[in-house]
C-alpha cells in the first residue's frame, strides 16, 4: 500500500502569509496521479489540484502544486480568510486504488 | 454540471447491511470518461477509498482489500445511479460516506456527493 504522509499536521498562519504543505509518499507516485483537496467543516472534500500541478476549474491562481516521485508540495501564495481549512493529498492507481494523506489543518494564527 | 445526490439511512444495527444510493445528474452511470466511487471518512481511519464501478464495454468493479467480501457496488442504468452495500457492519464502520466521480487517467475525484453520516449502533 502506498502511504501518504502530510506535514505539518497543523499550520498556524495569518491572512496574507504564504503556506507550504508537504505530502510524502512511501514509494514513487506518478505526478499524473497526485491530487490535492480542500475540506471545510461539514462539507465534502473539494478538488484543488490534479496531476500534481494543474488547478481544477475555478481554483484561484494563488494555489499551486509541485513535486515528483515521493515528494509533493501545495503552496498558497497569499492566504485569504476562506483558505483556512483541512488539506489532503491523494494518489491514484496504486493498491488500493486511492489512498489519502491524513491531512494538514491550516488554521488562523 | 455533474451533481451527485446521496440517500440512505443514517443508522444501521450491528451485523446488518449498510445501503446507500448515489443519484447522478449531468453525466450517465455508463460514463465513457469516469468511474463511480464510494469513499468514507472517520476520525480513526481518515479518508478511505472503498471501491468503484465503471463501464468500459462491460461493467467492472474494484474493491479495497479492507472491505472485500463485504462490499457490493452496483450501477443502476434505469435510474442513473449507483449503490453501496456493506454487509455485516460493526461500530468500526461508523463514518461519513461519500460517493464521488473519478476521472479515468488521472483518477481525480472532481465531483462528490454531500456525504451521509452512518452510525452503526444497536
Amino acid at each position: 500500500e502506498i502511504v501518504l504522509t502530510q506535514s505539518p499536521g497543523t499550520l498556524s498562519l495569518s491572512p496574507g502569509e504564504r503556506a507550504t504543505l508537504s505530502c510524502r509518499a512511501s514509494q514513487s507516485v506518478s505526478s499524473s496521479n497526485l491530487a490535492w483537496y480542500q475540506q471545510k467543516p461539514g462539507q465534502a472534500p473539494r478538488l484543488l489540484m490534479y496531476g500534481a500541478s494543474s488547478r481544477a476549474t475555478g481554483i484561484p491562481d494563488r494555489f499551486s502544486g509541485s513535486g515528483s516521485g515521493t515528494d509533493f508540495t501545495l503552496t498558497i501564495s497569499r492566504l485569504e480568510p476562506e483558505d483556512f481549512a483541512v488539506y489532503f493529498c491523494q494518489q491514484y492507481a496504486g493498491s488500493p486504488m486511492y489512498t489519502f494523506g491524513q491531512g494538514t489543518k491550516l488554521e488562523i494564527k | 454540471q455533474i451533481q451527485l445526490q446521496q440517500s440512505g439511512p443514517g443508522l444501521v444495527k450491528p451485523s446488518q447491511t449498510l445501503s446507500l444510493t448515489c443519484a447522478i445528474s449531468g453525466d450517465s452511470v455508463p460514463s465513457n470518461s469516469g468511474a463511480w466511487n464510494w469513499i468514507r471518512q472517520s476520525p480513526s481511519r481518515g479518508l478511505e477509498w472503498l471501491g468503484r464501478t465503471y463501464y468500459k464495454s462491460k461493467w467492472y468493479n474494484d474493491y479495497a482489500v479492507s472491505v472485500k467480501g463485504r462490499i457490493t457496488i452496483n450501477p443502476d442504468t434505469s435510474k442513473n445511479q449507483f449503490s453501496l452495500q456493506l454487509n455485516s457492519v460493526t461500530p468500526e464502520d461508523t463514518a461519513v460516506y461519500y460517493c464521488a466521480r473519478g476521472s479515468f487517467g488521472s483518477g481525480m475525484l472532481g465531483y462528490w456527493g454531500q456525504g451521509t453520516l452512518v452510525t452503526v449502533s444497536s
